[in-house]
Parts: structure tokens; C-alpha cells; sequence
């Protein structure tokens, strides 16, 4: 069965204290890994896309890297306004192998910030 | 331009009423997108169109009727909800279904059944 796991799933940093978020997968046909920021009430808000293993993405204070088993969405000296869930999800293939448009996402990681 | 809107951002119905929900892009996207996010749970796939034909239905309740009148355009007609079915309802879209396609939401039509 195809399962996206995240953790912690929740994180307290303090401004300026660097960590990472976990996402695991287990998928029969990987085609896309991506990590969106979702603020409360609002829809994600999309960050980055990873498609072969070893690849790595950054934008500002963020960093995503995949490997063939998970991704981890690096966060260097982050800043209150970095508080959000993050959520991971993968594209699934369909019987055929390709893409059929089924984003299946993990539970999140609510980060909190400290100042 | 990476924008999808939603219209209206709010909306309160009875279990007797009919509404609908919009969604709009410009972006060229042949792909569009509705998905369910209850409080704090993770959005989920309810229907996928693709160029304007509908590719998976993930067995959602034929309360939920959606219709894609054109490229640009998504909506999801609502008739005899439960309270249950409340919740914020998503809409996306992307290039096509290919590989490593982003998917691209709008900020949601928080919907509550009285």
C-alpha cells in the first residue's frame, strides 16, 4: 500500500535555530515528490518539486533533497513568519506507468517559531 | 502568473439547499482539481479533469456534482449535504497529468452544512 509518512509532526524552533522535516515513502511508482507551506485557513502554497533521487532544490531559507526512500525539507535559520504546516506528497503512477494526476500527501508538520 | 481563485470564500447552506463553488485559472492548465481538507488533516483528491473531461472520480457522493465548462473554469455543484461535509474544499490545477507536474491551489471555499 502507498504511504507518505512526515515527522515530527509538530516542531518548536527558536528564530535562527536550523532543523529538518521528514518525509518517508513507500510508493510502487514515485513520479513527483513535492513540498507545499500551507498557512491556517488558506490553500498550499506550492515550495518545490523533486523528481529523481539525489536531486535538491533551495529557495531563501529553504532546501529540499530526496533520496530513493524520503525527502527532508531543510530550513536554515528560520524566522517567525516560517511558521506553517509544511506538507509533503507524492504523484502517483497508475497501472500503466505514468502520472494520473493523484497527489497523495502526508499528515504535515506544524512548525512553530519562536522569536 | 501562478493564481487560482475561488468564489465565494465563505459559504453557509442548509441540508435542503442547492450551491455551487467556483474555481478559475489562467494559466493554461489543462489539468483541474477538487479536494476536501477537514481541520487539521491533509487536503483529499475528490475529482480530476482532464482537457475538460473527468479522469478520476475518488468515489465521492453524487452530492457532489462537478462540472468543467470550460479549460478555464472548474465548479462543483452541492445539493443535500450532510454536516458532515463541512470542511474546506480546495481547488487546483496543473499543466496536464504529466510527470512532476506541481499542482497549483486556490485559497479555498470554507463551506459549513447547517
Amino acid at each position: 500500500e502507498d504511504q507518505v509518512t512526515q515527522s515530527p509532526e509538530a516542531l518548536r524552533l527558536q528564530e535562527g535555530e536550523s532543523s529538518s522535516l521528514n518525509c518517508s515513502y513507500t510508493v510502487s511508482g514515485l513520479r513527483g515528490l513535492f513540498w507545499y507551506r500551507q498557512d491556517p485557513g488558506k490553500g498550499p502554497e506550492f515550495l518545490f518539486t523533486l523528481y529523481s533521487a539525489g536531486e535538491e532544490k533551495e529557495k531563501e531559507r529553504l532546501k529540499a533533497t530526496l533520496t530513493k526512500k524520503e525527502s527532508f525539507l531543510h530550513i536554515t535559520a528560520p524566522k517567525p513568519e516560517d511558521s506553517a504546516t509544511y506538507l509533503c506528497a507524492v504523484l502517483l503512477a497508475n497501472a500503466g506507468g505514468t502520472s494520473y494526476g493523484k497527489l497523495t500527501f502526508g499528515q504535515g508538520t506544524i512548525l512553530t517559531v519562536h522569536p | 502568473d501562478t493564481e487560482v481563485t475561488q468564489t465565494p470564500k465563505h459559504l453557509v447552506m442548509g441540508m435542503t439547499n442547492k450551491k455551487s463553488l467556483k474555481c478559475e485559472q489562467h494559466m493554461g492548465h489543462r489539468a483541474m482539481y477538487w479536494y476536501k481538507q477537514k481541520a487539521k488533516k491533509p487536503p483529499e483528491l475528490m475529482f480530476v479533469y482532464s482537457y475538460e473531461k473527468l479522469s478520476i472520480n475518488e468515489s465521492v457522493p453524487s452530492r457532489f456534482s462537478p462540472e468543467c465548462p470550460n479549460s478555464s473554469l472548474l465548479n462543483l455543484h452541492l445539493h443535500a449535504l450532510q454536516p458532515e461535509d463541512s470542511a474546506l474544499y480546495l481547488c487546483a490545477s496543473s499543466q496536464d497529468l504529466g510527470d512532476g507536474n506541481e499542482q497549483f491551489f486556490g485559497p479555498g471555499t470554507r463551506l459549513t452544512v447547517l
